[in-house]
């Protein structure tokens, strides 16, 4: 299994501002993902980060708004741009390792819950 | 396209009784079929999978799951509940093309 880790866990932030969220894992994985979900609700997938590539995008979603970095196989980055009220919500990052099966359950980070006011 | 369906936005039983979370699905090929589970202010957790082989899969917390390729469902069972099982529960589905779909989840409330 994998443990992540993610930074910062919460966040009160000004409309307008920016905050970027990290992902650490404690092992090289293949595929990072990146999802919203309000309390209680399913979750919503924003990207796959891609390692060493821009990421894929969601319908619906954009790197303009989201814009990811994954530099290595155990670290990304989610930017949060120019928040609204409305990107309020728990923004989780994934891991799931495909070089043992391609069939693999994902690991899921503890999350980190945004404010916007 | 693929999708899953969970048809109870809550369950509710009482402790010791038995529990079963509903799953349908429906995708192009062979699915490859999750559960996993949320605890209060948690992230998600994986409880078990059915990829092939037996149609009854176990997994963690004397969690179950039985694939029912004619009913297209893949139910979560546990034959005595605890309180400790309260939690959020979702279903998900992928095929060898990928990204995994989520289901709504299903709220499990356990009460002594």
């Amino acid at each position: 299994s994998a443990v992540i880790s993610q930074k910062p866990s919460r966040d009160i932030c000004q409309r307008g501002t920016s905050l970027t969220i990290q992902c650490q894992v404690d092992s090289q994985v293949t595929m990072m993902f990146w999802y919203r979900q309000q309390p209680g609700q399913s979750l919503t997938l924003i990207a796959t980060a891609n390692q060493g590539s821009e990421a894929t995008y969601e319908s619906g979603f954009v790197i303009d708004k989201f814009p990811i970095s994954r530099p290595n196989l155990t670290f990304s980055t989610l930017t949060v741009s120019n928040m609204s009220p409305e990107d309020s919500s728990i923004y989780l990052c994934s891991v799931e390792d495909l070089r043992t099966s391609s069939y693999n359950e994902q690991f899921f980070g503890p999350g980190t819950r945004l404010t916007v006011l | 396209a693929q999708s899953v369906a969970q048809p109870e936005d809550q369950v509710n039983v009482a402790e010791g009784n038995p529990l079963t979370v509903k799953c349908t699905y429906s995708v192009s090929g062979n699915p490859y079929l999750f559960w996993y589970v949320q605890y209060p202010n948690r992230g998600l957790q994986f409880l078990l999978k059915y990829i092939t082989g037996d149609n009854l899969v176990k997994g963690s917390y004397g969690f179950e799951a039985e694939f029912n390729k004619s009913q297209t469902s893949f139910h979560l069972k546990k034959p005595s509940a605890l309180v400790s099982d309260s939690a959020l529960y979702f279903c998900a589905v992928k095929t060898n093309a990928g990204k995994s779909t989520f289901g709504d989840g299903t709220t499990l409330t356990v009460k002594p």
